[in-house]
């Protein structure tokens, strides 16, 4: 089944730097990589996604990158801010058309110290 | 438009009794999904349900843990003989559909004294 690896676990960056989080999938069938932001005490909510059949997507200060023949995709969050501190979960689809829709990352806590 | 909601926000029961969450997912979302996310932790896959039959019950823990959906609408997570190591954060998830963005909701907070 899809296994899906995510690093690192937590990072610490300066507001205004640039923040990287990793993903690797191991379903080469898989084809719709979203990623979820939890704000403490709140709900995963989507902040961008990626399908199979493009390379890279942007929205304004983050973006989403994805390599299917290294099958690992990554976020990109440019010019922190305070607000973007929070903890991140990628997830990669599950091929077929049975069984639950993702597998999620275990989560990378992004700190954005001001 | 309305999105996912759950109730209770909190429950505090004690080891033993039986707990039954509720989860009322958005108009017309025929896939629903069910997570557990203890304190600090990822997302536990529990069971997904499409429409009213549930394809993919792999994630349940025990035999404690039931879901059920009626209607294709409103779901109910239940939980017997509560432990300890239930305590944790109940999310409820719908979406169109597989392959589409889940909408999650605010969750559960169960606390097993």
């Amino acid at each position: 089944g899809e296994n899906v690896e995510q690093h690192p676990s937590t990072l610490s960056v300066q507001e205004g730097d640039s923040a990287v989080i990793k993903c690797t999938y191991s379903d080469s069938a898989s084809n719709y990589f979203p990623w979820y932001k939890q704000e403490l005490g709140k709900r995963p909510q989507l902040i961008i996604d990626i399908r199979s059949n493009v390379g890279e997507k942007k929205d304004q200060r983050i973006a989403v990158t994805l390599n299917k023949t290294a099958k690992h995709f990554s976020l990109h969050i440019t010019e922190t801010q305070p607000e973007d501190s929070a903890v991140y979960f990628c997830a990669a689809s599950i091929a077929g058309n049975y069984g639950q829709n993702f597998v999620f990352g275990p989560g990378t806590r992004l700190s954005v110290l001001p | 438009g309305a999105g996912v909601s759950q109730s209770p926000s909190n429950k505090v029961t004690e080891k033993g009794k039986d707990v039954e969450l509720r989860c009322d997912p958005i108009s017309g979302h025929t896939a629903l999904y069910w997570y557990r996310q203890s304190l600090g932790q990822g997302l536990e896959f529990l069971i997904y349900f499409q429409g009213n039959s549930a394809p993919d019950k792999s994630g349940l823990p025990s035999d404690r843990f039931s879901a059920e959906r009626t209607g294709g609408s409103v779901s109910t997570l239940t939980i017997q003989r509560t432990q300890q190591e239930d305590s944790a954060v109940y999310l409820c998830a719908s979406s169109l559909g597989r392959g589409y963005e889940q909408f999650f909701g605010p969750g559960t907070r169960l606390t097993v004294l």
